[in-house]
Protein backbone atom coordinates (compact mmCIF):
# COMPACT_ATOMS: atom_id res chain seq x y z
CA UNK A 1 0.00 0.00 0.00
CA UNK A 2 1.74 3.34 -0.98
CA UNK A 3 -1.32 5.46 -1.04
CA UNK A 4 -2.22 8.70 0.63
CA UNK A 5 -6.14 9.05 1.34
CA UNK A 6 -7.21 12.73 1.61
CA UNK A 7 -10.58 13.35 2.07
CA UNK A 8 -12.69 15.05 1.47
CA UNK A 9 -11.72 15.42 -2.32
CA UNK A 10 -13.87 18.79 -2.54
CA UNK A 11 -15.00 21.12 -0.23
CA UNK A 12 -16.64 24.29 -0.71
CA UNK A 13 -16.98 26.91 2.95
CA UNK A 14 -18.08 29.80 4.16
CA UNK A 15 -15.93 32.63 5.27
CA UNK A 16 -17.44 31.69 9.25
CA UNK A 17 -17.47 28.04 8.73
CA UNK A 18 -14.89 25.69 10.46
CA UNK A 19 -13.98 22.64 8.50
CA UNK A 20 -11.32 19.76 8.67
CA UNK A 21 -9.01 18.09 6.08
CA UNK A 22 -7.93 14.58 6.64
CA UNK A 23 -4.84 12.69 5.67
CA UNK A 24 -4.55 9.54 6.34
CA UNK A 25 -0.83 6.80 5.14
CA UNK A 26 -0.39 3.50 6.79
CA UNK A 27 3.04 2.65 4.94
CA UNK A 28 4.65 3.34 8.45
CA UNK A 29 5.56 7.35 7.45
CA UNK A 30 7.14 9.21 9.99
CA UNK A 31 7.37 12.24 8.63
CA UNK A 32 4.11 14.14 6.87
CA UNK A 33 3.43 17.34 4.87
CA UNK A 34 0.62 19.65 4.05
CA UNK A 35 1.29 21.79 0.60
CA UNK A 36 -1.16 24.13 -0.66
CA UNK A 37 -0.83 24.07 -4.69
CA UNK A 38 -2.88 27.25 -6.61
CA UNK A 39 -3.69 26.92 -10.12
CA UNK A 40 -1.01 26.68 -12.34
CA UNK A 41 1.62 26.75 -9.14
CA UNK A 42 4.02 24.32 -7.96
CA UNK A 43 3.09 22.99 -4.85
CA UNK A 44 4.01 25.24 -1.37
CA UNK A 45 4.46 23.72 1.16
CA UNK A 46 2.79 24.43 4.49
CA UNK A 47 3.67 22.33 7.63
CA UNK A 48 5.71 19.45 8.33
CA UNK A 49 5.81 16.78 10.99
CA UNK A 50 7.89 14.33 12.09
CA UNK A 51 7.22 11.79 14.84
CA UNK A 52 4.13 13.31 15.04
CA UNK A 53 5.67 16.23 16.34
CA UNK A 54 4.87 20.31 14.19
CA UNK A 55 8.44 20.78 13.11
CA UNK A 56 7.99 23.45 10.24
CA UNK A 57 5.69 25.97 9.87
CA UNK A 58 6.37 27.98 7.21
CA UNK A 59 4.89 31.24 8.32
CA UNK A 60 1.03 30.14 7.64
CA UNK A 61 -1.85 32.31 8.74
CA UNK A 62 -3.48 30.84 12.55
CA UNK A 63 -6.26 30.20 10.37
CA UNK A 64 -4.94 26.87 8.80
CA UNK A 65 -4.33 24.50 12.14
CA UNK A 66 -2.79 21.19 11.60
CA UNK A 67 -3.17 18.24 14.14
CA UNK A 68 -1.29 14.99 13.70
CA UNK A 69 -3.19 12.51 15.82
CA UNK A 70 -1.21 9.68 15.37
CA UNK A 71 1.06 8.21 12.93
CA UNK A 72 -0.98 7.97 10.65
CA UNK A 73 -3.08 10.77 10.69
CA UNK A 74 -2.85 14.26 9.81
CA UNK A 75 -5.47 16.58 9.89
CA UNK A 76 -5.75 20.60 9.08
CA UNK A 77 -8.61 23.30 10.50
CA UNK A 78 -9.36 25.46 8.46
CA UNK A 79 -11.28 28.12 10.23
CA UNK A 80 -11.82 31.84 8.82
CA UNK A 81 -10.81 31.40 6.18
CA UNK A 82 -10.69 33.66 3.36
CA UNK A 83 -11.63 33.95 -0.91
CA UNK A 84 -7.88 33.65 -1.69
CA UNK A 85 -7.44 30.71 0.23
CA UNK A 86 -9.11 28.49 -2.08
CA UNK A 87 -6.52 26.35 -3.53
CA UNK A 88 -5.85 22.17 -3.65
CA UNK A 89 -5.01 21.17 -0.31
CA UNK A 90 -1.75 18.40 -0.98
CA UNK A 91 -1.06 15.64 1.94
CA UNK A 92 2.07 13.95 1.45
CA UNK A 93 4.11 11.33 3.40
CA UNK A 94 8.00 10.47 3.89
CA UNK A 95 9.89 7.71 5.63
CA UNK A 96 11.96 10.48 6.91
CA UNK A 97 12.78 13.76 6.52
CA UNK A 98 15.47 14.90 4.94
CA UNK A 99 16.80 14.24 1.80
CA UNK A 100 16.79 10.39 1.62
CA UNK A 101 13.72 8.84 0.89
CA UNK A 102 10.53 9.89 -1.69
CA UNK A 103 7.75 11.35 -0.71
CA UNK A 104 4.34 10.40 -1.67
CA UNK A 105 1.43 12.70 -2.44
CA UNK A 106 -2.06 12.20 -2.12
CA UNK A 107 -4.83 13.15 -4.59
CA UNK A 108 -5.07 16.45 -2.73
CA UNK A 109 -8.36 18.46 -1.91
CA UNK A 110 -9.98 20.95 -3.88
CA UNK A 111 -11.17 23.92 -1.41
CA UNK A 112 -13.40 26.80 -2.60
CA UNK A 113 -13.79 29.08 -0.18
CA UNK A 114 -16.89 31.83 -0.67
CA UNK B 1 18.16 30.32 -2.10
CA UNK B 2 17.39 27.30 -4.20
CA UNK B 3 15.90 27.56 -7.27
CA UNK B 4 14.43 24.79 -9.58
CA UNK B 5 14.07 25.87 -13.60
CA UNK B 6 11.68 24.38 -16.15
CA UNK B 7 10.15 25.02 -19.19
CA UNK B 8 6.66 25.66 -19.22
CA UNK B 9 5.51 23.96 -22.39
CA UNK B 10 6.23 20.91 -24.32
CA UNK B 11 4.30 19.48 -27.26
CA UNK B 12 5.16 16.49 -29.00
CA UNK B 13 3.02 13.85 -31.40
CA UNK B 14 1.96 10.38 -29.97
CA UNK B 15 4.76 7.86 -30.28
CA UNK B 16 7.79 10.19 -30.09
CA UNK B 17 10.06 10.80 -27.06
CA UNK B 18 9.39 13.38 -24.94
CA UNK B 19 12.26 15.02 -23.07
CA UNK B 20 11.72 17.31 -20.54
CA UNK B 21 14.68 19.64 -18.90
CA UNK B 22 14.97 20.94 -15.42
CA UNK B 23 17.51 23.03 -13.74
CA UNK B 24 18.52 23.29 -10.54
CA UNK B 25 21.06 25.84 -8.52
CA UNK B 26 21.36 23.95 -5.20
CA UNK B 27 24.77 22.23 -5.40
CA UNK B 28 24.42 20.13 -2.16
CA UNK B 29 20.81 18.59 -3.47
CA UNK B 30 20.99 14.87 -2.23
CA UNK B 31 17.97 13.58 -4.35
CA UNK B 32 15.73 14.79 -7.52
CA UNK B 33 12.54 13.47 -8.46
CA UNK B 34 10.09 13.78 -11.30
CA UNK B 35 6.32 14.16 -10.29
CA UNK B 36 3.71 14.02 -12.71
CA UNK B 37 0.72 15.90 -12.09
CA UNK B 38 -2.80 14.90 -13.87
CA UNK B 39 -5.58 17.90 -13.98
CA UNK B 40 -7.15 18.27 -10.87
CA UNK B 41 -4.99 15.09 -9.30
CA UNK B 42 -2.48 14.92 -6.64
CA UNK B 43 1.33 14.59 -7.27
CA UNK B 44 2.78 11.22 -8.67
CA UNK B 45 5.97 10.30 -7.92
CA UNK B 46 7.54 8.95 -11.67
CA UNK B 47 10.86 8.33 -10.46
CA UNK B 48 13.65 9.51 -8.60
CA UNK B 49 17.45 9.86 -8.81
CA UNK B 50 20.58 9.76 -6.47
CA UNK B 51 22.63 12.96 -7.01
CA UNK B 52 25.94 10.16 -7.43
CA UNK B 53 24.23 8.92 -10.01
CA UNK B 54 23.90 9.64 -13.82
CA UNK B 55 21.48 7.94 -15.11
CA UNK B 56 18.35 5.82 -14.35
CA UNK B 57 15.78 3.71 -16.75
CA UNK B 58 12.64 2.44 -15.43
CA UNK B 59 10.65 1.27 -18.53
CA UNK B 60 9.65 4.08 -20.63
CA UNK B 61 11.38 6.70 -18.44
CA UNK B 62 15.05 7.82 -18.60
CA UNK B 63 16.43 10.30 -16.08
CA UNK B 64 19.43 11.54 -17.27
CA UNK B 65 21.92 14.03 -14.17
CA UNK B 66 24.39 16.00 -15.14
CA UNK B 67 25.85 17.43 -11.93
CA UNK B 68 28.56 19.43 -13.12
CA UNK B 69 25.92 21.46 -15.15
CA UNK B 70 23.13 20.68 -12.60
CA UNK B 71 20.82 19.73 -15.15
CA UNK B 72 18.39 16.97 -15.02
CA UNK B 73 16.15 15.42 -17.61
CA UNK B 74 13.51 12.93 -18.20
CA UNK B 75 12.98 10.98 -21.16
CA UNK B 76 9.67 9.45 -21.84
CA UNK B 77 9.51 6.73 -24.91
CA UNK B 78 6.83 5.82 -27.18
CA UNK B 79 4.68 8.83 -25.75
CA UNK B 80 1.24 8.08 -25.40
CA UNK B 81 -1.94 10.47 -24.79
CA UNK B 82 -2.02 9.58 -21.55
CA UNK B 83 1.57 11.32 -20.52
CA UNK B 84 -0.52 14.15 -20.61
CA UNK B 85 0.09 16.19 -17.79
CA UNK B 86 2.36 18.62 -15.80
CA UNK B 87 5.63 17.25 -14.47
CA UNK B 88 7.41 19.05 -11.98
CA UNK B 89 10.38 18.78 -11.09
CA UNK B 90 11.74 18.90 -7.81
CA UNK B 91 14.89 18.35 -5.61
CA UNK B 92 15.66 18.14 -1.72
CA UNK B 93 19.28 18.48 -0.22
CA UNK B 94 20.62 16.24 2.87
CA UNK B 95 19.30 17.26 5.87
CA UNK B 96 16.48 19.80 4.57
CA UNK B 97 12.96 19.36 4.79
CA UNK B 98 11.59 20.63 2.15
CA UNK B 99 10.72 19.67 -1.57
CA UNK B 100 12.02 22.72 -3.82
CA UNK B 101 9.56 21.97 -6.73
CA UNK B 102 10.15 23.76 -10.05
CA UNK B 103 7.24 25.43 -11.82
CA UNK B 104 6.28 22.54 -14.40
CA UNK B 105 6.26 21.55 -17.40
CA UNK B 106 2.77 20.89 -19.67
CA UNK B 107 3.20 18.50 -21.71
CA UNK B 108 0.64 17.72 -24.68
CA UNK B 109 0.66 14.56 -26.34
CA UNK B 110 -0.98 15.10 -30.72
CA UNK B 111 -2.55 12.04 -31.24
Amino acid sequence: DTEVTQTPKHLVMGMTNKKSLKCEQHMGHRAMYWYKQKAKKPPELMFVYSYEKLSINESVPSRFSPECPNSSLLNLHLHALQPEDSALYLCASSQETGGNTEAFFGQGTRLTVV
Amino acid sequence: GEDVEQSLFLSVREGDSSVINCTYTDSSSTYLYWYKQEPGAGLQLLTYIFSNMDMKQDQRLTVLLNKKDKHLSLRIADTQTGDSAIYFCAEISGGSYQLTFGKGTKLSVIP
